[in-house]
C-alpha cells in the first residue's frame, strides 16, 4: 500500500460517454501528478498541482480536464475520448514540487471503443 | 530538453544471477536519478536513488552507479530473485524542476527460477 489510491481500476468506456478518475492520498502531501502510461513508451506527465493550483498543463488535449479540490484529491474527468487514449493512467503525490520523491498509485486501466 | 534512454528493453536472467539496466541522460543539468520497479497490476514503486554529488549508492542487493561525465547511471540487482520480475524505469529531473521526472521506457525484466 504506497497511500495513494486510485479508483475506478478499470474502466470502459465509448468514445461520447463522461467519466471521471479519482485518487486520494492519505500521505499529507501538497503535489499531485496525472501521467498516462502507454505500452512500451515513457510515462508522460500530464498535469501537476500543487496546493490546488495547477502548475504544469504538458499540452494534455482539453478533452482531459484535471480538478484538484484540495491536496489530497485530484480527479480527471475525460470526455469524448479517443481509441488512443487507452493507456494505464497513474496517479502520484509528493511532499511538495520541490521534492522529487514521487509515490504511484495503482493506476486505472482505460479502455475507449 | 531532457531525453531518457533505457537499455535493454527485456532482459532474461536465471535466478542467482546479477542483472544490469543502464539509462543515458541528454541535460547535464540533471542532478537526480531514481529507479523505480512496477510489478504487475501496480504503479511504479521506487526502489533506490542517487544525487549528482554521489557516484555509487547501494541497499542490500541493489545499486546504482553514475558517471556524470558519460551522462549514464545504472542499476545493478545481485543474487536475483524470481521476485525481482518486474518492469524497472530510470528517470531523471532537474535541481530547477525537482518534480518534472523525464522517464525512460522501461526494462522487462524476468527472473528464471
Amino acid at each position: 500500500e504506497t497511500g495513494v489510491t486510485q479508483t475506478p481500476r478499470h474502466l470502459v468506456m465509448g468514445m461520447t460517454n463522461k467519466k471521471s478518475l479519482k485518487c486520494e492520498q492519505h500521505l499529507g502531501h501538497n503535489a499531485m501528478y496525472w501521467y498516462k502510461q502507454s505500452a512500451k513508451k515513457p510515462l508522460e506527465l500530464m498535469f501537476v498541482y500543487s496546493l490546488e493550483e495547477r502548475v504544469e498543463n504538458n499540452s494534455v488535449p482539453s478533452r482531459f480536464s484535471p480538478e484538484c479540490p484540495n491536496s489530497s484529491h485530484l480527479f480527471l474527468h475525460l470526455h469524448t475520448l479517443q481509441p488512443e487514449d487507452s493507456a494505464l493512467y497513474l496517479c502520484a503525490s509528493s511532499q511538495d514540487t520541490s521534492r522529487n520523491i514521487q509515490y504511484f498509485g495503482a493506476g486505472t486501466r482505460l479502455s475507449v471503443l | 530538453g531532457e531525453n531518457v534512454e533505457q537499455h535493454p528493453s527485456t532482459l532474461s536472467v536465471q535466478e542467482g544471477d546479477s542483472a544490469v539496466i543502464k539509462c543515458t541522460y541528454s541535460d547535464s543539468a540533471s542532478n537526480y536519478f531514481p529507479w523505480y520497479k512496477q510489478e504487475l497490476g501496480k504503479g511504479p514503486q521506487l526502489i533506490i536513488d542517487i544525487r549528482s554529488n554521489v557516484g555509487e549508492k547501494k541497499d542490500q542487493r541493489i545499486a546504482v552507479t553514475l558517471n556524470k561525465t558519460a551522462k549514464h547511471f545504472s542499476l545493478h540487482i545481485t543474487e536475483t530473485q524470481p521476485e525481482d520480475s518486474a518492469v524497472y524505469f530510470c528517470a531523471a529531473s532537474k535541481a530547477d524542476s525537482s518534480y518534472k521526472l523525464i522517464f525512460g521506457s522501461g526494462t522487462r525484466l524476468l527472473v528464471r527460477p
